[in-house]
């Protein structure tokens, strides 16, 4: 049974460019939210999306868009990236909206130089 | 605003003793909340969810208690051996997001 999936693991982007990140959820999974986490800090969320949908967005700019697709994956977007947009993206999957139990993957290194 | 504290600092601890880690919140009234472990690079590992009306939870050599009225959650490693070195966050459910802590390194000496 495969969990959390990933890609790219590690990614150098230049300021202004575009980057798209992926995940696979853990199998009989729904629901995938996607988090931010600085050196050092908690993660942070982005958003969760739920039957394609967005279902809840945290405090981050609309540069930062996301798609799921109906086999539950999902997609992560950033615009016009920022030196400050560099972290570990994570995705975490569950079964429902609560996250008890959410599973993360290995996570995205961005780096925008 | 809603905020999770945890030991800033490293925790040292000596293999063999009871490691304890410190989760407070404020101006929330979380329905559970849960502890995660994240070694460098990667991302974060359930470890224990334990819910607004239980005040401990066990798991193996893990044990987490929950006060709501101290808006605190205490996490406990028995036995503690150098593999349980890492960073434990702790998480508290708000809606449909995880609203973390900065996680507590934990570094058991030999």
């Amino acid at each position: 049974d495969a969990g959390v999936t990933q890609s790219p693991t590690h990614l150098i982007k230049t300021r202004g460019q575009q980057v798209t990140l992926r995940c696979s959820p853990k199998s009989g999974h729904d629901t995938v939210s996607w988090y931010q986490q600085a050196l050092g800090q908690g993660p942070q969320f982005i958003f969760q999306y739920y039957e394609e949908e967005e279902r809840q967005r945290g405090n981050f700019p609309d540069r930062f868009s996301g798609h799921q697709f109906p086999n539950y994956s999902s997609e992560l977007n950033v615009n016009a990236l920022l030196l400050g947009d560099s972290a570990l993206y994570l995705c975490a999957s569950s079964l429902g909206s609560k996250n008890t139990e959410a599973f993360f993957g290995q996570g995205t290194r961005l780096t925008v130089v | 605003s809603q905020k999770i504290e945890q030991n800033s600092e490293a925790l040292n601890i000596q293999e063999g003793k009871t490691a304890t880690l410190t989760c407070n919140y404020t101006n929330y009234s979380p329905a559970y909340l849960q502890w995660y472990r994240q070694d460098p690079g990667r991302g974060p590992v359930f470890l224990l969810l334990i819910r607004e009306n239980e005040k401990e939870k066990r798991k193996e050599r893990l044990k987490v208690t929950f006060d709501t009225t101290l808006k605190q959650s205490l996490f406990h490693i028995t036995a503690s051996q150098p593999a349980d070195s890492a960073t434990y966050l702790c998480a508290l459910n708000s809606n449909y997001q995880l609203i973390w802590g900065a996680g507590t390194k934990l570094i058991i000496k030999p």
